[in-house]
């Protein structure tokens, strides 16, 4: 089936610093997203992202948080300055629309944050 | 706001047993439910989802009821597999949302042969 790519596997920061987590969606998808879920925690939503602009996002969200798709290349998550709660697998997902379509899950990406 | 409550796990059945994962939903709006499974090192993929109450879904032996009176999508099997063994979400998707999918703590499934 469609594979959503997830960049990279594995990223190890120190507190302060900036990173970026890169997804690559489903070719023709429209939608994207960001879900964070801590170790032994629930999987929570952070941010959907449509037509170059947010469209939701949740409290876990914060300021340091930014998304952005440019010229539909990697959808991206940028964290800058990071924070120890920052730790946790980042999972991006796409679907081709909304109203309860599908979503694809990339493996994600375990951020560890010293 | 929505939630979803499921079983917790771990969860441990000899191949060839029933499995019921319970699963129970709050939402003020009309929701899509799903479950989806999780193996190791994968992000969660799509087992089924239900849009409409009363109406079943179901793939790989798995299924489930939206009941909608009763505000639950129990997950069922008649007869596990070893390679069943995952960690399973109940999940919901309201449309007044965006699409933002609200996910239970996940029971992991553990089938011993």
């Amino acid at each position: 089936g469609p594979k959503v790519l997830q960049i990279p596997s594995h990223q190890i920061i120190d507190m302060g610093q900036m990173v970026t987590l890169n997804c690559d969606p489903v070719s023709n998808h429209l939608y994207f997203y960001w879900y964070k879920q801590i170790l032994g925690q629930q999987m929570e939503f952070l941010v959907n992202f449509y037509n170059g602009k947010v469209m939701e996002k949740s409290k876990l969200f914060k300021d340091q948080f930014s998304v952005e798709r440019p010229d539909g290349s990697y959808f991206t998550l940028k964290i800058q300055p990071t924070a120890l709660e920052d730790s946790a697998v980042y999972f991006c997902a796409s679907s081709l629309g909304l109203g309860g379509r599908e979503q694809y899950f990339g493996p994600g990406t375990r951020l560890t944050v010293l | 706001g929505d939630s979803v409550t499921q079983t917790e796990g771990p969860v441990t059945l000899s191949e060839g047993t029933s499995l019921t994962v319970n699963c129970s939903y709050e939402t003020k709006q009309y929701p899509t439910l799903f479950w989806y499974v999780q193996y190791p090192g994968e992000g969660p993929q799509l087992l089924f989802k239900v849009p409409k109450a009363n109406e079943k879904g179901s793939s790989r032996g798995f299924e489930a009821t939206y009941n909608k009176e009763a505000t639950s999508f129990h997950l069922q099997k008649a007869s596990v597999q070893e390679s069943d063994s995952a960690v399973y979400y109940c999940a919901l998707s309201d449309h007044n949302n965006n699409n933002r999918i609200f996910f239970g703590d996940g029971t992991q499934l553990v089938v011993k042969p």
